[in-house]
């Protein structure tokens, strides 16, 4: 199993729908989780982190933890064509070390 | 800021090979890490650094693989005698270290390295 797994797409979502990515993980003692948004031929950045249950809302981004369930998932609403790339999970284990899943293309259609 | 400097930015060299590549994190930050990407294994950390101590190397893919942070401004990673099979994007990141549940654990990462080897 791997520690951190993610549906490799690609995701293909209209202009203005949401477009609802999922990450799940392993290690049932992680406890902080980040969204990296990387474009083709880029490096990945930071879009935001969650460590509490529930949801946080960042501008159109929401990201949602449910520990009990060692699931992550990001919203995006209001897609735009600006929002394709790949998305990337990524789970703290231990003090730093940050794994990351494979990651999902998603293609925004206008 | 100028952010993580890495260079070089491409790299083409033939099977055996000595490849150096090399990493300037952001002012500040004490933690530096090197990660590897390919389109098979994905994001793979390869070892992180804490106030310039090497402090996780668990995955560096074997002996032919070093890396060094001699200051707090710069790293090296090594691949000698370089194979094929290394080639990939290598990227550095840094981040203030941090212990608990906080957003200091952030990593910033730098443009890239991409390595061919022939």
């Amino acid at each position: 199993q791997k520690e951190v797994e993610q549906n490799s797409g690609p995701l293909s979502v209209p202009e203005g729908a949401i477009a609802s990515l999922n990450c799940t993980y392993s290690d049932r003692g992680s406890q902080s989780f980040f969204w990296y948004r990387q474009y083709s031929g880029k490096s990945p950045e930071l879009i935001m982190f969650i460590y509490s249950n529930g949801d946080k809302e960042d501008g159109r981004f929401t990201a949602q933890l449910n520990k009990a369930s060692q699931y992550v998932s990001l919203l995006i609403r209001d897609s735009q064509p600006s929002d394709s790339a790949t998305y990337l999970c990524a789970v703290l284990q231990g003090a730093q070390k940050l794994v990351f899943g494979q990651g999902t293309r998603l293609t925004i259609n206008p | 800021d100028a952010g993580v400097i890495q260079s070089p930015r491409h790299e083409v060299t033939e099977m055996g090979q000595e490849v150096t590549l090399r990493c300037k994190p952001i002012s500040g930050h004490n933690s530096l890490f090197w990660y590897r990407q390919t389109m098979m294994r994905g994001l793979e950390l390869l070892i992180y650094f804490n106030n310039n101590v090497p402090i996780d190397d668990s995955g560096m893919p074997e002996d032919r693989f070093s890396a060094k942070m001699p200051n707090a401004s710069f790293s090296t990673l090594k691949i000698q005698p370089s194979e094929p099979r290394d080639s990939a994007v290598y990227f550095c990141a840094s981040s203030r270290m941090a212990g608990g549940l906080s957003g200091a654990n952030v990593l910033t990462f730098g443009a890239g390295s991409r390595l061919t080897v022939l």
